[in-house]
């Protein structure tokens, strides 16, 4: 199946300082990617739709100024979390769909990246 | 706004025992998912189902869509330690490629 990476793997940072979260479609083009954020025992929460090549759109109640999404090619996406405060740590996962369909999923199967496990202290 | 829930939200199981997850949208679904999501994991798909009463089977595993396409079911026979993990469904938002998961539902067995 396809490939999705992410990094880092985990991120420990102070309070105030900002984060970047790169997400890659390794063997696929992917010109629509997905950003969730998971809270222990929680559920996936969508954050923002990040389009190649235009603005990332966003899920009520996410601040986009905070949560800067830029997708600049077919196969990376980034998430940088500005001025980070503890109450955003959390699992950050992202998702991508092939829309080739080459690696022969089920169309509409997003493939998800092994997640960023952001700690604000 | 549009929801999905799963029940239960725990099971734990002796191992051989079987497990059944139960999922119901608040809406018509187009199509369903489901993912397994390991601990400390990322979630992986196992299944789309799409056709009203759909019923797939992947080894021990049997999922099926409600003939309304609103409600879904992930049942395991003979569950096994490997089994172990959060089962979510998923469907899509409206009628776009996004999709809103369920509230999970966490799998626990005992060897």
């Amino acid at each position: 199946g396809a490939v999705v990476s992410q990094h880092p793997s985990w991120v420990i940072c102070k309070s105030g300082t900002s984060v970047k979260i790169e997400c890659r479609s390794l063997d696929f083009q992917a010109t629509t990617m997905f950003w969730y954020r998971q809270f222990p025992k929680q559920s996936l929460m969508l954050m923002a739709t990040s389009n190649e090549g235009s603005k990332a759109t966003y899920e009520q109640g996410v601040e986009k100024d905070k949560f800067l999404i830029n997708h600049a090619s077919l196969t990376l996406s980034t998430l940088t979390v500005t001025s980070a405060h503890p109450e955003d740590s959390s699992f950050y996962i992202c998702s991508a769909r092939d829309t080739t369909n080459l690696a022969g999923g089920a169309y509409n199967e997003q493939f998800f990246g092994p997640g960023t496990r952001l700690t604000v202290l | 706004g549009q929801q999905v829930m799963q029940i239960p939200q725990y099971q734990h199981v002796q191992e051989g025992e079987d497990f059944t997850t139960y999922c119901n949208s608040s809406t018509t679904l187009s199509n369903i998912q489901w993912y397994k999501q390991r601990p400390g994991g990322h979630p992986v798909f196992l299944i789309q189902l799409v056709k009203s009463g759909e019923v797939k089977k992947q080894k021990r595993l049997t999922f099926q869509f409600g003939e309304a396409k609103k409600n879904s079911s992930l049942h395991i026979t003979a569950t096994q330690t490997t089994d172990v993990g959060t089962y979510f469904c998923a469907g899509p938002v409206d009628s776009s490629y996004k999709l809103i998961f369920g509230s999970g539902t966490r799998l626990l067995v005992r060897p």
